[in-house]
């Protein structure tokens, strides 16, 4: 069965720090990848996400970056932490179909001091 | 562009109660999937049920249902005889058709659900 992992758990940062979240899929191949964030007591909204390695696409121009060096990992990174940066970040994986449904990590709070 | 609403910010019910949470969506696609995640307290988004959009039979699992009309534009979701553990919040979530760009997924705002002993 597949599997989804995120870390680290919980992160408290000050502003100006960098910043690097992993997520790591088991059980399945070339996978869909997807990283977003919540804010407190909102909706999700879709940062960025991988159809294959080296392969991303941006949804809002932040300044977070995400790579997808292996074919199952997928890091968000940023240079540079702002105190809007605070949030719940997801990540997500779906088989490479059309449609499928996205299946969630266990999700890295993140706070910005 | 596509869009999702959820009106209802927060519910609160007492157990045993039945509880329906709206779900209104927008989209100019003709193929579509309508999603809906459980989020509890502890964070992690469960998914509950997907629909294509050429599939409008009613589906029910457990106690749970999902009331799919595509002449109203309307997912909704039925919670049968309430119970304390579901108390979550629920999102309602649709993705286009996708393709090379894959299925990239818009939430709703979410309903707040508590349930009361």
């Amino acid at each position: 069965s597949q599997t989804i992992h995120q870390w680290p758990a919980t992160l408290v940062q000050p502003v100006g720090s960098p910043l690097s979240l992993e997520c790591t899929v088991e059980g399945t191949s070339n996978p869909n990848l997807y990283w977003y964030r919540q804010a407190a007591g909102r909706g999700l909204q879709l940062l960025f996400y991988s159809v294959g390695i080296g392969q991303i696409s941006s949804e809002v121009p932040q300044n977070l970056s995400a790579s997808r060096p292996q074919d199952r990992q997928f890091i968000l990174s940023s240079k540079k932490l702002l105190l809007s940066d605070s949030g719940f970040y997801l990540c997500a994986w779906s088989p490479g179909l059309a449609g499928g449904e996205q299946f969630f990590g266990p999700g890295t709070r993140l706070t910005v001091l | 562009a596509q869009k999702v609403t959820q009106a209802q910010t927060e519910i609160s019910v007492v157990e045993k109660e039945d509880v329906t949470l709206d779900c209104v969506y927008e989209t100019r696609d003709t193929t579509y999937y309508l999603f809906w995640y459980k989020q509890p307290p502890s964070g992690e988004l469960v998914f509950l049920i997907r629909r294509n959009s050429f599939d409008e039979q009613n589906e029910i699992s457990g106690r749970y249902s999902w009331n799919f009309q595509k002449s109203t534009s309307s997912f909704n979701f039925t919670i049968t005889a309430s119970q304390v553990v579901d108390s979550a919040v629920y999102f309602c979530a649709l993705s286009e058709e996708g393709g090379a760009s894959g299925s990239r997924l818009t939430f709703g705002e979410g309903t707040q659900l508590t349930v009361n002993p």
